[in-house]
């Protein structure tokens, strides 16, 4: 079974805008971390903010913003303000405890001048 | 520069031949993990070595083979290459306890 959906392959958005891209997790572990990374097309692979399963609040990074809604499974990025080099893939990803990092299959965001 | 280093960036190489990516982990970590990124799979995990240690196996195919040596930093071995090996693979490490990874800038591998 899939542990990471992200159900939007791609997203446009427009400049200054903000974004939110969509993330939904299976765990039976109440111990775990989520995370969102962007990939450019350089390719380097670029952490942007995690959330902890016993996080309280929800993490913030700049312009980065992570919707935490745990009864729901669910761990959306939202970007403020976005920008032209926002373009990029994001992935989010889980680690439960004691495993490994499992990676969704991404979304392309583009945004438009 | 996230600390975690990746040699080289670029590999083109033909069917049959072999080849090895090397990574060095940031300082003070002791766990490297190999990904594939490639167009159809995502990201997959491969291997993990701790402190010298084989730790946990992914889908990687028995082609390959990886090992991390007393300094700590990793090779991975790819043989008898095709072409659907052609991908980016990644290279991260961790501190044990912490649930994080930072990556390295990839190898991109190009099988002709």
């Amino acid at each position: 079974a899939q542990k990471i959906t992200q159900t939007q392959p791609g997203m446009f958005v427009q400049e200054k805008e903000a974004v939110t891209l969509d993330c939904t997790y299976d765990t039976s572990d109440p111990s775990y971390g989520l995370f969102w990374y962007k990939q450019p097309s350089s390719g380097e692979m670029i952490f942007l903010i995690y959330q902890g399963s016993y996080d309280q609040q929800n993490a913030t990074e700049g312009r980065y913003s992570l919707n935490f809604q745990k009864a729901r499974k669910s761990a959306n990025l939202v970007i403020s303000a976005s920008q032209l080099g926002d373009s990029a893939m994001y992935f989010c990803a889980m680690r439960e405890y004691g495993q490994n990092f499992v990676f969704g299959p991404g979304t392309r965001l583009s945004v438009l001048p | 520069d996230s600390g975690v280093t990746q040699t080289p960036k670029h590999l083109i190489t033909a069917t049959g031949q072999r080849v090895t990516l090397r990574c060095s982990p940031r300082s003070g970590d002791l766990s490297v993990y190999w990904y594939q990124q490639s167009l159809d799979q995502g990201l997959q995990f491969l291997i993990q070595y701790y402190n010298g240690e084989e730790r946990a196996k992914g889908n990687i195919l028995e082609r390959f083979s990886a090992q991390q040596f007393p300094d700590l930093h990793s090779e991975l071995n790819l043989s008898s290459l095709e072409l659907g090996d052609s991908a980016l693979y990644f290279c991260a490490s961790s501190v044990e306890g912490k649930y994080g990874y930072t990556f390295g800038s990839g190898t991109r591998l190009t099988v002709v």
